[in-house]
């Protein structure tokens, strides 16, 4: 149980356009969901909190603006990375929780890797 | 915000070698978790911790909920070569059971 699918797993795109991943709780329902981004041999950053039916939350220093997320449903969450730079690219990781109380596990997406061109 | 400070940074080990793995915290954690990664992947959980001094095993890893709620260690024991990834401790503190703070994750190589 709680698989969360993420896609595309790559994807190389031109400076200047944008780029959405897609996050799915396939066996369970998720209210909140999170959107992490790791660089090379570092540990996750927390980029921003998914909410169903309402804004995203966003972290310090994360631009709302260029990084859109959208989550529309109770199974799927949007990342939408705009008018994408060299500097965008990275391993973007989505997570959902089974919301079973406080505490509850976090269970991740196989991630995106993004290459800017 | 909320640190944890994850150690060793990377092992390099023999296989059937046994491991361990800490990460402490100057705050209280109210529930501590261990995931692993392999590369190209997204973490995948080994082990949850709910309460203080709780020991709990998931085949030949192990881990414990410091008494004190202030730290955690995960033990491998008879490494094997799948063994290989980063192993990531994570918590949720007193103050925020929403947002998980990771550690930096300890990079594990083992030798056949």
């Amino acid at each position: 149980g709680a698989v969360v699918s993420q896609h595309p797993s790559w994807v190389i795109c031109k400076s200047g356009t944008s780029v959405k991943i897609e996050c799915r709780s396939l066996d369970f329902q998720a209210t909140t969901m999170f959107w992490y981004r790791q660089f090379p041999k570092q540990s996750l950053m927390l980029m921003a909190t998914s909410n169903e039916g309402s804004k995203a939350t966003y972290e310090q220093g994360v631009e709302k603006d260029k990084f859109l997320i959208n989550h529309a449903s109770l199974t799927l969450s949007t990342l939408t990375v705009t008018s994408a730079h060299p500097e965008d690219s990275s391993f973007y990781i989505c997570s959902a929780r089974t919301d079973r109380g406080p505490g509850s596990p976090l269970h991740f997406g196989n991630g995106t890797r993004l290459t800017v061109t | 915000g909320q640190q944890l400070n994850q150690s060793p940074q990377s092992m390099f080990i023999q296989e059937g070698e046994d491991v361990s793995m800490n990460c402490t915290s100057s705050s209280i954690f109210n529930t501590w978790l261990w995931y692993k990664q392999d590369p190209g992947e997204g973490p995948v959980l080994l082990i949850a911790l709910y309460k203080a001094g709780e020991l709990t095993s998931n085949g030949r890893l192990t881990a414990q909920f410091g008494i004190t709620r202030k730290d955690s260690f995960l033990n491998i024991s008879a490494s094997i070569p799948s063994d290989v990834g980063i192993y990531f401790c994570a918590g949720y503190s007193g103050g925020s059971n929403y947002k998980l703070t990771f550690g930096k994750g300890t990079l594990l190589t083992v030798n056949p």
